[in-house]
Formats: structure tokens, C-alpha cells, sequence
């Protein structure tokens, strides 16, 4: 069995400040995480992957995650908030199995104020 | 735009009613995945199919839902004699196959929903 919890259900940061936003998983298997961005009226777009290479995982628009095994964490951070950012941000965990079911976390929303 | 297309965007019905979605993949991506996400949570899988074949279907969640892909191109997923509770949005997504290593992961790109309320 895999899942994901996000920590919080919303953040709020001013413009140009620090964003973190906090996922934890468990998995039976070594997991591959993923963290999904969702804007209003928008698809789902994938912001980066870890699937067992670097622990450290760059994503588009300055998002980094760090893969912690001994924290089964997987943070998402970006250094410089831009009011853009503002969206609804899923944690997601998958186990390859030929097929790549994706397991999502409840989601976390990003509010950003000028 | 040759993202995944689905159709219709909103659709709102009546108890008992049945209601059909589309969706139309990227047209080189032989997967097909269906989802549903309701209200404050994160979407949840459905259904998925490789090429026509739907290779994964306990996961819907019961036998008033069913999805086809006849031809390996676009799906339909169908909800029969509907319910308050299947008031949701219904996401679907595709991906390619391939990649050398056994866990290597194709992305999933994700259209942008059908929005389904039932009165």
C-alpha cells in the first residue's frame, strides 16, 4: 500500500518570500514522488520527479524537493514566492509496476499576497 | 493546442439521469488513465487502458461506472442511473509506453476535467 500526506491544507506567504510545503509518504516498495501543480481551471501539470536518481529533484518555475528515506519526506520548496504561484499543489507516490498508477495527497493551497 | 482535450467541460443532470465523458488523448499516447476528484481532495484513479485494452478496472467505483476505448484513440467514460455522490470533477489523463529501464515513468499529462453536478 502507498500514500501521501500533505501536512497542510493551505499556506499563505507574501511575495518574494520562502515557500515550503510539506509531504510525507509511506510505501511497501521504493516509491517514485512526484509534486503536481493545479491552477483554477486548469490541467494538472507535473513540477518535478524523484524516481531513485539524484535526492535533490529541480522542477520547472524554481520548485525543488528533497528525497529524506530515514524522514519518508518528500518537501516541496522554492526560494522567491511570485504571486503566479498562487495554486493548489499535490503530493503524489507511485510504485512502477509497468503501469504508473499515481496515488495523490489531499492537496496543499498556495496563497501568496503581494 | 494538442494537449488532452475532454468534453463537456460542465455538465449538470438529474438523479437517475446517465451521462457520458470524452476524452481525447495526445494523439502519440497509447495510455489512457481516468481519475475522479472531489471536493478537497486530490484526485483518485479510476480506470486505465493501453491502447484499447482497459487493463485496470477494480478501481471504479462501482458497476454503474464503465470507460471504453474501441479504438485505441479517444475514451468514454459512462455513469449511469447518477447519484448526488458522483457530483465530482472527472479527470483524465495519457501517457506514452517506453523508456528502457522496467521502472522508468512516462508522464501523465492531464486534461483539464468534466465538471459534474448532479441535482
Amino acid at each position: 500500500a502507498q500514500s501521501v500526506t500533505q501536512l497542510d491544507s493551505h499556506v499563505s506567504v507574501s511575495e518574494g518570500t520562502p515557500v515550503l510545503l510539506r509531504c510525507n509518504y509511506s510505501s511497501s516498495y521504493s516509491p517514485s514522488l512526484f509534486w503536481y501543480v493545479q491552477h483554477p481551471n486548469k490541467g494538472l501539470q507535473l513540477l518535478l520527479k524523484y524516481t531513485s536518481a539524484a535526492t535533490l529533484v529541480k522542477g520547472i518555475n524554481g520548485f525543488e524537493a528533497e528525497f529524506k528515506k530515514s524522514e519518508t519526506s518528500f518537501h516541496l520548496t522554492k526560494p522567491s514566492a511570485h504571486m503566479s504561484d498562487a495554486a493548489e499543489y499535490f503530493c503524489v507516490v507511485s510504485v512502477l509496476s509497468g503501469y504508473s498508477t499515481l496515488t495523490f495527497g489531499k492537496g496543499t493551497m498556495l496563497l501568496v499576497s503581494p | 493546442d494538442t494537449g488532452v482535450s475532454q468534453d463537456p467541460r460542465h455538465k449538470i443532470t438529474k438523479r437517475g439521469q446517465n451521462v457520458t465523458f470524452r476524452c481525447d488523448p495526445i494523439s502519440e499516447h497509447n495510455r489512457l488513465y481516468w481519475y475522479r476528484q472531489t471536493l478537497g481532495q486530490g484526485p483518485e484513479f479510476l480506470t486505465y487502458f493501453q491502447n484499447e485494452a482497459q487493463l485496470e478496472k477494480s478501481r471504479l467505483l462501482s458497476d454503474r461506472f464503465s470507460a471504453e476505448r474501441p479504438k485505441g484513440s479517444f475514451s468514454t467514460l459512462e455513469i449511469q442511473r447518477t447519484e448526488q455522490g458522483d457530483s465530482a470533477m472527472y479527470l483524465c489523463a495519457s501517457s506514452s509506453t517506453g523508456g528502457r529501464a522496467y521502472r522508468s515513468y512516462n508522464e501523465q499529462f492531464f486534461g483539464p476535467g468534466t465538471r459534474l453536478t448532479v441535482l
